[in-house]
């Protein structure tokens, strides 16, 4: 039973298009993220959410938007794709500080 | 904000031998310092944490030290196995909504 889950686990797309990546978490906590790894495996917060709420926003470009419907899911849209958008998104949660990762998406955009 | 530096960036030892990956951090606010363990093709894991109110936890053959003054932490990985060889990550935070400041990674490689 995945305590953390992402979907899809792969998505290859064009340049300019719209996409979308799904996250789901069955632990009850309360925060949950989005954090980007790029090719050099660097990982970067891009958001975080606190009972639904946007509590952290690290200077991400407008064409990333993240939506939470509730608090066990935070999902991220991303417009106009772009080349440098390509790495692997990962989702996480977190209760009392230490983070539950999900499996990664990894997005190429050609 | 926070900066963590973390070396080596890649490190290769024997089955059986010890491993030690160092970090330092810039705010002395934070107060939360994670290791994660990531295999390939999989998320960050979790493998030991400590608060800066230790100095010192151990793990069994994993253990952490943090020197605040000095700013900085370090893992140890005692009689290493192969199982042993992923990327591993540090990080610091906890000042704001656990927002953690990751270093930049170290690929360990344990040779049989």
């Amino acid at each position: 039973d995945t305590a953390v889950s992402q979907t899809p686990k792969y998505l290859v797309t064009q340049m300019g298009n719209d996409k979308s990546i799904k996250c789901e978490q069955n632990l009850g906590h309360d925060t949950m993220y989005w954090y980007k790894q790029d090719s050099k495996k660097f990982l970067k917060i891009m958001f975080s959410y606190n009972n639904k709420e946007l509590i952290i926003n690290e200077t991400v470009p407008n064409r990333f938007s993240p939506k939470s419907p509730d608090k066990a899911h935070l999902n991220l849209h991303i417009n106009s794709l772009e080349l440098g958008d390509s790495a692997v998104y990962f989702c996480a949660s977190s209760q009392t500080g230490e983070l539950f990762f999900g499996e990664g998406s990894r997005l190429t955009v050609l | 904000g926070e900066n963590v530096e973390q070396h080596p960036s890649t490190l290769s030892v024997q089955e059986g031998d010890s491993a030690v990956i160092k970090c330092t951090y810039s705010d002395s606010a934070s107060n939360y310092f994670p290791w994660y363990k990531q295999e390939l093709g999989k998320g960050p894991q979790l493998i030991i944490d400590i608060r800066s109110n230790v100095g010192e936890k151990k793990d069994q053959r994993i253990a952490v030290t943090l020197n605040k003054t000095a700013k900085h932490f370090s893992l140890h990985i005692t009689e290493t196995q192969p199982e042993d060889s992923a990327v591993y990550f540090c990080a610091a935070g906890g000042t704001s909504y656990g927002k953690l400041t990751f270093g930049q990674g170290t690929i360990l490689t344990v040779h049989p």
